[in-house]
């Protein structure tokens, strides 16, 4: 069964915190995303990664930066959290390798932050 | 551009049919996709399509005009545990990735 974990359910942290967000799948895949999702607002694309050490910026990279050392683990950090970084964030895998139509992206049960 | 549109909120009644619209206008496709998500749960897959036409799974169906950027979801015999936020998403043309609409809540009462 496939499986997309991160690291906490609930986060809280100060302004000005460095945070550390860590996604890790069994999948094998080589795609991997961060979202935030904010009421109204859907899900909007940080950054994702294609490979090991590669990184592509989504719509809002600004105040992010994401780590890929390992194909199975895609960390998002946060360099200075702010209070309007507080939202809920996914993770999600996807392999494009698979050949079967019906590819699709895994996603993992999300965390939320609160900056205080 | 990439844009995606959705209604924000539906309300429908337990055994009926509801359709939920999605219109795209993305720079690249390859597939469109439907997830379900529950309120503090991750999204899941629900249907796909490539080609146009409609897609039947159980209760669901998915349907998808290419030429007009436009596809349904439709679901039969509500249950309350459709209750759900439906999310429309567009693949790219190099299969790489994602481009979300922004959901449209559902709300099944009895």
């Amino acid at each position: 069964d496939v499986k997309v974990t991160q690291s906490s359910r609930y986060l809280v942290k100060r302004t000005g915190e460095k945070v550390f967000l860590e996604c890790v799948q069994d999948m094998d895949h080589e795609n991997m995303f961060w979202y935030r999702q904010d009421p109204g607002l859907g899900l909007r694309l940080i950054y994702f990664s294609y490979d090991v050490k590669m990184k592509e910026k989504g719509d809002i990279p600004e105040g992010y930066s994401v780590s890929r050392e390992k194909k199975e683990r895609f960390s998002l950090i946060l360099e200075s959290a702010s209070t309007n970084q507080t939202s809920m964030y996914l993770c999600a895998s996807y392999s494009p390798r698979q050949g079967t139509s019906t590819d699709t992206q895994y996603f993992g049960p999300g965390t939320r932050l609160t900056v205080l | 551009g990439q844009n995606i549109d959705q209604p924000t909120e539906m309300t429908a009644t337990e055994g009926a049919i509801v359709q939920i619209n999605c219109t795209y206008q993305t720079s690249g496709f390859n597939g469109l996709f439907w997830y379900q998500q529950h309120a503090g749960e991750a999204p899941t897959f629900l249907s796909y399509n490539v080609l146009d036409g409609l897609e039947e799974k159980g209760r669901f169906s998915s349907f998808l005009s290419r030429s007009k950027g436009y596809s349904y979801l439709l679901l039969k015999e509500l249950q309350m545990k459709d209750s759900a936020s439906y999310l429309c998403a567009v693949r790219d043309d190099y299969g790489q990735n994602f481009v979300f609409g922004p959901g449209t809540r559902l709300s099944v009462l009895p």
